[in-house]
């Protein structure tokens, strides 16, 4: 089974800094790209950023290109989104997320911005 | 970017019923590659999104075979031949095709 297990959302101040992780289990994590989506509150989710297999390509929404950046470890079968220069309206439930075409998701982690 | 306009906004339906939504992309949704990247999920309350249909009319592993995808270019539908009541939730289709991925605006189903 397919599982995604995101962590490292917390509350931090605007301007601050954040690594998300996402732990995959049951499937061949290196065959496939990953993405991270992120839904604000009673909003509907927003594509992020996507990394291919190897981690040498990558792709980003124009909202937070300069300040996020995706990155994967295969052996560890992880991948992270640094997040800096946080903006509250960068409050939202991240997820991610299998491939470019989002299969599978996780349940996500909160971050919270705000003074 | 490629807007996604899905309608409608609200759908309130009987169980038992038919339920159709509309999603529109302000360009053709044909890869280079000669596939369309259309995909549809579902958000039932307080749960992750779920993919439904993927490249416009293949269902996921697990999907009831009530869910059903069709269309093509720019316009295409998801149908629920009969609404069950598990079914309630925000609805969203997805495009993969052109950078940045996009998705519609949702629409909520409802019982009657």
């Amino acid at each position: 089974e397919v599982q995604l297990l995101e962590s490292g959302g917390d509350l931090v101040q605007p301007g601050g800094s954040l690594r998300l992780s996402c732990a995959a289990s049951g499937f061949t994590f290196s065959s496939h790209d990953m993405s991270w989506v992120r839904q604000a509150p009673g909003k509907g989710p927003e594509w992020l950023s996507t990394i291919t297999t190897t981690g040498f390509g990558t792709n980003y929404a124009d909202s937070v290109q300069g300040r996020f950046t995706i990155s994967r470890d295969n052996s560890k079968n992880a991948v992270y989104l640094q997040m800096n220069s946080l903006r509250a309206e960068d409050t939202a439930l991240y997820y991610c997320a299998r491939d470019r075409w989002l299969g599978p998701w996780g349940q996500g982690t909160l971050v919270t911005v705000s003074s | 970017d490629v807007v996604m306009t899905q309608s409608p906004l609200s759908l309130p339906v009987t169980l038992g019923q038919p339920a159709s939504i509309s999603c529109r992309s302000s360009q053709s949704l044909v890869h280079s590659d000669g596939n369309t990247y259309l995909h549809w999920f579902q958000q039932r309350p307080g749960q992750s999104p779920r993919r439904l249909i993927y490249r416009v009319s293949n269902r996921d592993s697990g999907v009831p075979d009530r869910f059903s995808g069709s269309g093509s270019g720019t316009d295409f539908t998801l149908t629920i031949s009969r609404v069950e009541a598990e079914d309630v939730g925000v609805y969203y289709c997805m495009q993969g095709t052109h950078w940045p991925l996009t998705f519609g605006g949702g629409t909520k189903v409802e019982i009657k």
